[in-house]
């Protein structure tokens, strides 16, 4: 059955980085693009980034852009999310969901995470 | 790229029917057949529930329906079950390879 499992949330303090993944299986990873949304807690959600299938595309929310880069390794089934110059606004749970698009992107997502958790915190 | 417009709470009772707005702008809601809907259940991972507009995911039940009208977004659900009580998000496509969400709805069902 299909799987996405986020990994490297944490505590971090304003101004640091963090890495975080999300390994992937059963489906063919290579043909899905695959976004980064996040949820601040008791708060909605927000999108953040998507990059496609083959990651030669890739896109941002405007409050992330220039601070995070979203990347992939079709070889190992991982989407990254790295994250630079942390805010205390950028607390919150980080999704990876796939886009529901074969091959293209088309922007919904049919397949999520479970999340993580990242706190910005001095 | 500011959030989507939706009412922060509806309710209804069993078997009632309510529908959710989302106002937008022309540059994302009212500018392309892409508003979706998802529904999260607390604890959740969100779940599509309505995509390009009007489009029910296959498994989805026929009781949620999505319409459109220039800027505005709705999500109309049919017959309340207790189980629709969740968080309702609409989301659109934005332009520029963007996308936004709405601020969110808690439905309550009585």
């Amino acid at each position: 059955q299909m799987q996405l499992v986020e990994s490297g949330g944490g505590v971090v303090q304003p101004g640091r980085s963090l890495r975080l993944s999300c390994a992937a299986s059963g489906f063919t990873f290579s043909r899905s693009g695959m976004h980064w949304v996040r949820q601040a807690p008791g708060k909605g959600l927000f999108w953040v980034a998507v990059i496609w299938n083959d990651g030669r595309n890739e896109n941002y929310a405007d409050s992330v852009k220039g601070r995070f880069t979203i990347s992939r390794d079709n070889s190992k089934n991982t989407v990254y999310l790295q994250m630079n110059s942390l805010r205390v606004e950028d607390t919150a749970v980080y999704f990876c969901a796939r886009d529901s698009g074969d091959e293209a992107v088309a922007g919904d997502f049919d397949f999520w995470g479970q999340g993580t958790l990242v706190t910005v915190s001095s | 790229q500011s959030a989507l417009t939706q009412p922060a709470s509806v309710s209804g009772s069993p078997g009632q029917s309510i529908t959710i707005s989302c106002t937008g702008t022309s540059s994302d809601v009212g500018g392309y057949k892409l508003v979706s809907w998802y529904q999260q259940h607390p604890g959740k991972a969100p779940k599509l529930i309505i995509s390009d507009d009007n489009k029910r995911p296959s498994g989805v039940s026929s009781r949620f329906s999505g319409s459109k009208s220039g800027n505005t977004a709705s999500l109309t659900i049919s017959g309340l079950q207790a189980e629709d009580e969740a968080d309702y998000y609409c989301y659109s496509y934005a332009g520029s390879i963007t996308w936004v969400f709405g601020g969110g709805t808690r439905l309550t069902v009585l």
